[in-house]
């Protein structure tokens, strides 16, 4: 397939470590947040959201960190896997309102 | 698990030809949206539809382009008269809620030669 976001930043970890990617997001009055994992190839796939009331959401080996103050997303996976390799969008609206507009993207790459 | 379909998956076309890239949403879903992206560059907005008529739109999506919903399934993206730089991936996109639970297709990778 394509291969997705040639000139995108990349980060490399060994297989079972912890992953951090981060977003720095535009627009101080969007409220929803969510993250979105794109294989070589294929459409973004949903990996989880948050709304602006809230600073953390878990899901499975995932965490969402928010900061309103600085702007900030952060997308933590729990031990790594292979198959976690991919470029990592962050996407942000105004609830309800706007389209979602997506970040640029991060690339990971797992190293077994 | 319903999915949003996307055909054809690649389609070369000759700069100044016309495409029409199809979509079919997911069958509840009340919301659809096309983005694009250009090689190694983030996803872009382009439109959105509802109720029959462009919802909002980017000012990437001018006079070449156009949508349509043909029929009560698909959901289609129209570009006049290509030019090279609209070679991207376009991907297609439906939700039930506006501005939330998005579902996006495989996309149509397009290349203008």
């Amino acid at each position: 397939g394509e291969s997705v976001g040639l000139h995108l930043p990349t980060l490399s970890v060994q297989e079972g470590d912890n992953s951090i990617i981060n977003c720095a997001y535009s627009n101080s009055a969007s409220d929803y947040f969510i993250w979105y994992k794109q294989e070589s190839g294929k459409g973004p796939q949903f990996i989880i959201d948050i709304r602006s009331n809230m600073d953390k959401r878990q899901g499975q080996r995932v965490t969402v960190l928010l900061n309103k103050t600085v702007k900030h997303l952060s997308l933590q996976i729990a031990a790594t896997q292979p198959g976690d390799s991919a470029v990592y969008f962050c996407a942000e609206n105004k609830a309800g309102n706007t389209p979602l507009v997506f970040g640029k993207g991060t690339r990971l790459s797992v190293i077994a | 698990e319903p999915e949003v379909t996307q055909t054809p998956s690649h389609q070369v076309t000759q700069m100044g030809q016309e495409v029409i890239l199809r979509c079919v949403p997911i069958s509840n879903h009340l919301y659809f949206y096309w983005y694009r992206q250009i090689l190694g560059q983030k996803v872009e907005f382009l439109v959105s539809f509802y109720n029959n008529e462009i919802s909002e739109k980017s000012e990437i999506f001018d006079d070449q382009f156009s949508v349509e919903r043909p029929d009560g399934s698909n959901f289609t993206l129209k570009i006049r008269s290509t030019k090279l730089e609209d070679s991207a991936m376009y991907f297609c996109a439906s939700s039930e809620r506006q501005g939330y639970g998005y579902t996006f297709g495989s996309g149509t990778r397009l290349t203008v030669v």
